[in-house]
């Protein structure tokens, strides 16, 4: 069955560091997403990406991160100068097409997460 | 301000038992209400998809309810296995790729 995968599972990094997270999401997929899950909280929406743009991002989504396709299978996060703040699980996940407002259900699958600790 | 609510927050049950979940939302515009099984340390997994049109949907031992009119959702669980033991969370979709998630209920079945 396909999934998403994502490396590396667990990411140690000092503050002010950059780190690149890396998800291969299901080959037939077109839209792709970034979520991040603080221990503890709940999971929140980081951005959206179709088309090699990004389609929607929420307010945490700032100039630190960015998001790229770099080729026909990787989907990266990169976050600029890490912060304490920062450490969390890193969630990546793709879907057929879009969530809501087409004809039929769309399914979201995740990926098994990055854990991302700052140091 | 668009927002999931879930409770209870934990619970537990005795193996073989029933349960139920519940979720309000505050979420417009709303297009579908998900249900998500996660188990610790790993990523959420679909249970059940319902857009406004629909009432009620299963998946095996899950079955999950919408009442668009009052925004409230649950998910009830038969026959409860040890593996159900993780957390479940209500999401919602708030637009065409944004998901709003609960903060989940965190299920654990014990022998």
């Amino acid at each position: 069955e396909p999934e998403v995968t994502q490396t590396p599972s667990h990411q140690v990094t000092q503050m002010g560091q950059e780190v690149i997270l890396r998800c291969v999401p299901i080959s037939n997929h077109l839209y792709f997403y970034w979520y991040r899950q603080i221990l503890g909280q709940k999971v929140e929406f980081l951005v959206s990406f179709y088309n090699n743009e990004i389609s929607e991002k929420s307010e945490i989504f700032d100039d630190q991160f960015s998001v790229e396709r770099p080729d026909g299978s990787n989907f990266t996060l990169k976050i600029r100068s890490t912060k304490l703040e920062d450490s969390a699980m890193y969630f990546c996940a793709s879907s057929e097409s879009w969530l809501a407002g087409g004809p039929r259900d769309i399914e979201q699958f995740f990926g098994p997460g990055t854990r991302l600790t700052v140091l | 301000k668009n927002q999931v609510e879930q409770s209870p927050q934990s619970l537990i049950i005795l193996e073989g038992k029933n349960c139920t979940l519940q979720c309000n939302y505050t979420v417009s515009p709303f297009s579908n209400l998900r249900w998500y099984k996660q188990d610790t340390g790993r990523g959420p997994v679909s249970l059940t998809i319902m857009t406004f049109s629909e009432n009620t949907k299963s998946n095996g031992r899950y079955t999950a309810t919408l009442d668009a009119d009052t925004k409230q959702s649950s998910l009830h669980i038969t026959a409860s296995q040890l593996s159900d033991s993780a957390s479940y969370i209500c999401v919602v979709s708030g637009g065409y790729n944004k998901l709003i998630f609960g903060a989940g209920t965190r299920l654990a079945v014990h022998p």
